[in-house]
């Protein structure tokens, strides 16, 4: 498909693990990122994948990655309220003219905690 | 300042007005992004700085919009006869250099109305 495609909401409890995933478009995108958007604050970078790579952990963060069926995930471990924001995932598709490294957005996933 | 500012963060306006939207990155950053964020669209990369090169327009929706980044630093997103279909998110991020394993930085964004 032409679009970054992600489900919409997530429900999860505290203490539960999250898993939000991702399909993206271009499957020579060099790296793909996961960002985080907060009520009323700008996207924070939550970490990036080369795309050689078939894993990332980074705390309680795991991203995997599977390039022949363009398929990102994000897995959050021990869930907490803080964590309920909206996650984006981002590619920097090679096949866009024009140089530069534009990011290629998804939809965004809600990420409700519940207590 | 730590991070990327932008300014004014909130704009009401009136449809056929002009509006300015204003980008202070991060210093010495040499790349310097706009994306938007609307309900309809998700978030969609508008233009691109990246030193004294020409910018990636490529993004931009219509010949209503314009950007220039005077010195290197300040950016300034113009958009002229405003309608409706404007209303959204502008944000700015800057990055390092315009390379793709330079973190983009995101700024808390201009929330535009067009009434």
């Amino acid at each position: 498909g032409e679009d970054v495609e992600q489900s919409l909401f997530l429900s999860v409890r505290e203490g539960d693990s999250s898993v939000i995933n991702c399909t993206y478009t271009d499957s020579s995108s060099t790296y793909l990122y996961w960002y985080k958007q907060e009520p009323g604050a700008g996207l924070q970078l939550l970490t990036y994948i080369f795309s050689n790579m078939d894993m990332k952990q980074d705390q309680r963060l795991t991203v995997l990655l599977n390039k022949k069926d363009k398929h990102l995930s994000l897995r959050i471990a021990d869930t907490q309220t803080g964590d309920s924001a909206i996650y984006f995932c981002a590619e920097i598709p090679r096949k866009l003219t024009g140089g530069g490294n534009k990011l290629t957005f998804g939809t965004g996933t809600q990420l409700k905690v519940e207590l | 300042g730590a991070g990327v500012s932008q300014s004014p963060s909130n704009k009401v306006t009136e449809k056929g007005k002009d509006v300015e939207l204003r980008c202070d990155p991060i210093s010495g950053h040499t790349a310097l992004y706009w994306y938007r964020q609307s309900l309809g669209q998700g978030l969609e990369f508008l233009i691109y700085f990246q030193g004294n090169s020409a910018p990636d327009k490529s993004g931009l929706p219509s010949d209503r919009f314009s950007a220039e980044r005077t010195g290197g630093s300040v950016s300034t997103l113009t958009i002229q006869r405003t309608q409706q279909e404007d209303s959204a998110v502008y944000l700015c991020a800057s990055s390092l250099t315009g390379a793709s394993y330079n973190e983009q930085f995101f700024g808390p964004g201009t929330r535009l109305t067009v009434l």
